[in-house]
């Protein structure tokens, strides 16, 4: 079964540009996450879809946005960036039920901005 | 989700048993205790998690104590692709009625095995 996709693997960017990232989850798996990793913060949960609506936000600012579609296909989008968005960005999904379910990351976007 | 406490470092011996602990003594009674690796630069990987009882699987065993204040994360026989970073997370696990699937993660334990 194939893993979660995330495109473009690498990304240069420049200052007050935006950027569109995507992640395709795993076959059955309406539940897409993303998240930011830094050297300094760590992994920070940003946002999670479910159905096409986000469920649970992050503390992050309103630049960083996403939406998911019917196929549960997810992009996520930030607007005016910044130095500081330099990151690995990382997308999880899952299968959602009422019982343990564990997430699957896919390898992640490196944005670099400069 | 509750909060962990994980020793920031550990190194083992190549072919020895890695035993990486955690501390979650907050934790819920509805909450599981999931543990992942990050190889470098690589998105993380889930290895077992478990409710209050050991568990096992073909990566690792989860030793969880009775009280659920701890547990225990045994890699039986380390190889030097066990290097990663290893975190520890505990989270509710409907994920369908409660918090969904966002995770939290600490700072984790970095696992140095050597030759």
């Amino acid at each position: 079964k194939a893993g979660v996709t995330q495109t473009p693997r690498y990304l240069i960017k420049t200052r007050g540009q935006q950027v569109t990232l995507s992640c395709s989850p795993i076959s059955g798996h309406r539940s897409v996450s993303w998240y930011q990793q830094t050297p300094g913060q760590g992994l920070q949960f940003l946002f999670e879809y479910f159905s096409e609506t986000q469920r649970n936000k992050g503390n992050f600012p309103g630049r960083f946005s996403g939406r998911q579609f019917s196929n549960s296909r997810s992009e996520m989008n930030v607007s005016t960036l910044e130095l500081g968005d330099s990151a690995l960005y990382l997308c999880a999904s899952s299968f959602i039920g009422v019982k343990d379910t564990e997430a699957f990351f896919g390898q992640g976007t490196r944005l670099t901005v400069v | 989700d509750a909060k962990t406490t994980q020793p920031p470092s550990m190194d083992c011996a190549e072919g020895r048993a890695a035993n990486l602990p955690c501390n979650h003594s907050t934790i819920s009674g509805n909450e599981y205790v999931y543990w992942y690796r990050q190889i470098h630069s690589q998105g993380p990987q889930y290895i077992i998690h478990g409710l209050k009882n050991n568990e096992t699987n073909e990566m690792a065993s989860l030793i969880i104590t009775e009280d659920r204040k701890s547990s225990t994360l045994i890699l039986p026989h380390a190889t030097l692709r066990d290097t990663a970073v290893y975190y520890c997370i505990v989270r509710v696990g409907d994920s369908l009625n409660n918090a969904g699937n966002m995770l939290t993660f600490g700072g984790g334990t970095r696992l140095m095995v050597k030759p």
